[in-house]
């Protein structure tokens, strides 16, 4: 069963710094993986898929890796700004997750970026 | 093109009425999951669905909770004799195809009473 597991759970930094979160995921037989933001009492956006064959992906401030062998994939988000705070999820579309097609989701990371 | 519609965002239960969800996907997607977030709890996968035909609900409670996907209309996730431990976010997402990158609705947020 695919299990993922995010780190730090909370993170609070001031603004400009570059960031790294950490995603990890316990079985490498996965087809893609998706990293989301998500605000306070809103529903999710997603911020960049990267399909199992990808090693990365960028889109704007955001580069996400992935290494599908160790189970690792992490976020960077360069030059923070306070409109980056929100709640990042990882999540992970494997085949032997809760429900096949289904994604597997960590409990995500609380960003918070001091002005 | 709109995005994943969801409605009502927030509804309210008494304990042992039922709850209707309702999820219109993407235009041009015929591919809905259904997911839940619990209180301090990540998103857990509840069902996968097309067209008329339920794929995977090995995430479902066994008792209680019906998923549906018609030819016409949304998608509903129905949960009949809600009980407090229902209380929770709903969240539809739609892909166009089986397993490509999937988005998400606001959520409809269930409180029972």
């Amino acid at each position: 069963k695919q299990e993922v597991t995010q780190i730090p759970a909370a993170l609070s930094v001031p603004e400009g710094e570059n960031l790294v979160l950490n995603c990890s995921f316990t079985d490498s037989a996965i087809y893609n993986l998706q990293w989301f933001r998500q605000d306070p009492g809103k529903g999710l956006t997603s911020l960049l898929l990267i399909q199992s064959s990808q090693r990365e992906q960028t889109s704007g401030r955001l580069n996400a890796s992935l290494d599908k062998s160790s189970g690792r994939s992490t976020l960077y988000i360069a030059a923070s700004q306070p409109g980056d705070s929100a709640t990042y999820l990882c999540a992970v579309g494997s085949y032997s997750g809760g429900g096949a097609d289904g994604l597997t989701f960590g409990k995500g990371t609380h960003l918070i970026i001091q002005p | 093109n709109a995005g994943v519609m969801q409605n009502p965002r927030h509804l309210v239960r008494r304990r042992g009425q039922e709850a209707r969800l309702r999820c219109s996907p993407m235009k041009g997607h015929s591919h809905v999951y259904w997911y839940r977030q619990l209180p301090e709890e990540g998103l857990k996968f509840m069902v996968y669905l097309q067209k008329e035909n339920i794929i995977d609900e090995s995430g479902m409670p066994k008792e209680r909770f019906s998923a549906e996907f018609p030819k016409e209309g949304p998608s509903i996730l129905r949960i009949q004799q809600v009980v407090r431990g229902d209380s929770a976010a709903y969240f539809c997402a739609s892909s166009p195809s089986p397993r490509a990158e999937q988005y998400f609705g606001p959520g409809t947020r269930l409180t029972v009473t």
